[in-house]
């Protein structure tokens, strides 16, 4: 079946540094995919998001990716800020469809 | 324009209890979708909702329901408690199909079930 998942379950940056979060799809027909970053004790957060017929988008500080030819999704965190420590959950989608989120990656930072 | 809001935020109940959850989405928005988040098993899509019709659901059990009001305000049931219920139940809303367009959620309610 369909699914997301996310290369890696954990991510420890340097503050100031860029992070980098990887997330694969299956699902060749989802035309829509979110980032979303959660916060302890809140709900997700809508970070950014990108259609299939663009393959980047940038928003303050992030940058989504998108490689239809491999299945492939990144978020891009420049300048890593302490405030950025959450999980973060990529989702995919498409028209008439629910959405279907990833595993998450907690991404955390160094002083 | 106000987020989506769910009450009650905290909730201890025993097993064989029942609980019901409420879920007001940001104003404008039809669809309203319900997911059960643990540590476990991460965000797992229990049902969706819009123009009160249940147009979505999830592979959880019977006991698990819910209904959506003409004002698109949503509840969620989860009847005879299990210890495994324990979770951070979510609400999302947005403005016609959540995976056509952006889904945003409320700040959940985390439900404890002794």
């Amino acid at each position: 079946g369909e699914s997301v998942g996310l290369h890696l379950p954990t991510l420890s940056v340097q503050e100031g540094d860029n992070s980098i979060i990887n997330c694969a799809y299956s699902n060749s027909a989802s035309d829509y995919f979110i980032w979303y970053k959660q916060e302890s004790g809140k709900g997700p957060q809508f970070i950014i998001d990108i259609r299939s017929n663009m393959d980047k988008r940038q928003g303050q500080r992030v940058t989504v990716l998108l490689n239809k030819t491999v299945k492939h999704l990144s978020l891009q965190i420049a300048a890593t800020q302490p405030g950025d420590s959450a999980v973060y959950f990529c989702a995919e989608g498409s028209s008439a469809s629910k959405i279907i989120f990833g595993s998450g990656t907690r991404l955390s930072i160094r002083p | 324009k106000a987020g989506v809001t769910q009450t009650p935020r905290y909730l201890i109940k025993t097993r064989g209890q029942q609980v019901t959850l409420s879920c007001s989405p940001i104003s404008g928005h039809r669809s309203v979708s319900w997911y059960q988040q643990t540590p476990g098993q991460g965000l797992q899509f229990l049902f969706e909702y819009f123009s009160e019709t249940q147009r979505n659901k999830g592979n959880f059990p019977g006991r698990f329901s819910g209904r959506q009001f003409s004002n698109s305000r949503s509840e969620m049931n989860v009847s005879t408690l299990e210890l495994g219920d324990s979770a951070l139940y979510l609400c999302a809303s947005t403005t016609d199909y959540p995976g056509a367009d952006t889904q945003y959620f409320g700040p959940g309610t985390r439900l404890t079930v002794l």
